[in-house]
């Protein structure tokens, strides 16, 4: 059975740095074709593609916001890391991840909810 | 970076009526990469259709994906009580990977 689930803060500061983990059950970062995906939607809003982790280390972001995040595997513990880097208050929302085959996302996890705020 | 432009943004129907969802991309979208997803409150998203017609797993016939290039459809050919949610398209052709901004099926 596959599944994810996200941890992380629920609250930071602004300016501060968040990191989120996504642990992975029923596969491998390392499987071939597979990747990781990680997804945010701001309360009432649409859903909005972050990274992506593909299983030869090919990795992939948002234009917009591509200097404020690093996505990393830790293949020991079969996770995927999401750092972002100083957070505002509007990147208060919840934060998925997912895995991809190919690019396609078919398993969700349960999200994270992150507010931020002093 | 392909935008995903759905319509409508609400849909206001009764249980056992069809409900026809529209999303176009701003560029073809290669090999139809295009799924949909459900969204219900709390939850995250489920996949419904990819490519653009193919059902996941589990998911039941009244559900139909349609098109090609640049506008696509998602079909409930008869709403369930189930069904009201917020539906978004996906396309998974080129990175960035974008979303549309989502269409709420109401009960009317």
């Amino acid at each position: 059975q596959i599944t994810l689930k996200e941890s992380g803060p629920t609250l930071v500061k602004p300016t501060q740095t968040l990191t989120l983990t996504c642990t992975l059950s029923g596969f491998s970062v390392s499987d071939e074709y597979v990747g990781v995906v990680w997804i945010r939607q701001p309360p009432g809003k649409a859903l909005e593609f972050l990274a992506l982790s593909y299983w030869n280390d090919d990795n992939h972001y948002s234009p917009s916001l591509r200097t404020r995040l690093t996505i990393t595997k830790d293949t020991s513990k079969n996770q995927v890391i999401l750092t972002m880097t100083n957070m505002d208050p509007v990147d208060t929302g919840t934060y998925f991840c997912g895995k991809s085959a190919g690019w396609l996302v078919d398993y969700w996890g349960q999200g994270a909810q992150v507010t931020v705020s002093s | 970076e392909i935008v995903l432009t759905q319509s409508p943004g609400t849909l206001s129907l009764s249980p056992g009526e069809r409900a026809t969802l529209s999303c176009r991309a701003s560029q073809t979208v290669g090999k139809n990469y295009l799924a949909w997803y459900q969204q219900k409150p709390g939850q995250p998203p489920r996949l419904l259709v990819y490519n653009p017609s193919t059902r996941a797993t589990g998911i039941p016939d009244r559900f139909s994906g349609s098109g090609s290039g640049t506008d696509f459809n998602l079909t409930i050919s008869r709403l369930e009580p189930e069904d009201f949610a917020v539906y978004s398209c996906h396309q998974y052709a080129y990175s960035p990977l974008t979303f549309g901004g989502g269409t709420r099926v109401e009960i009317k």
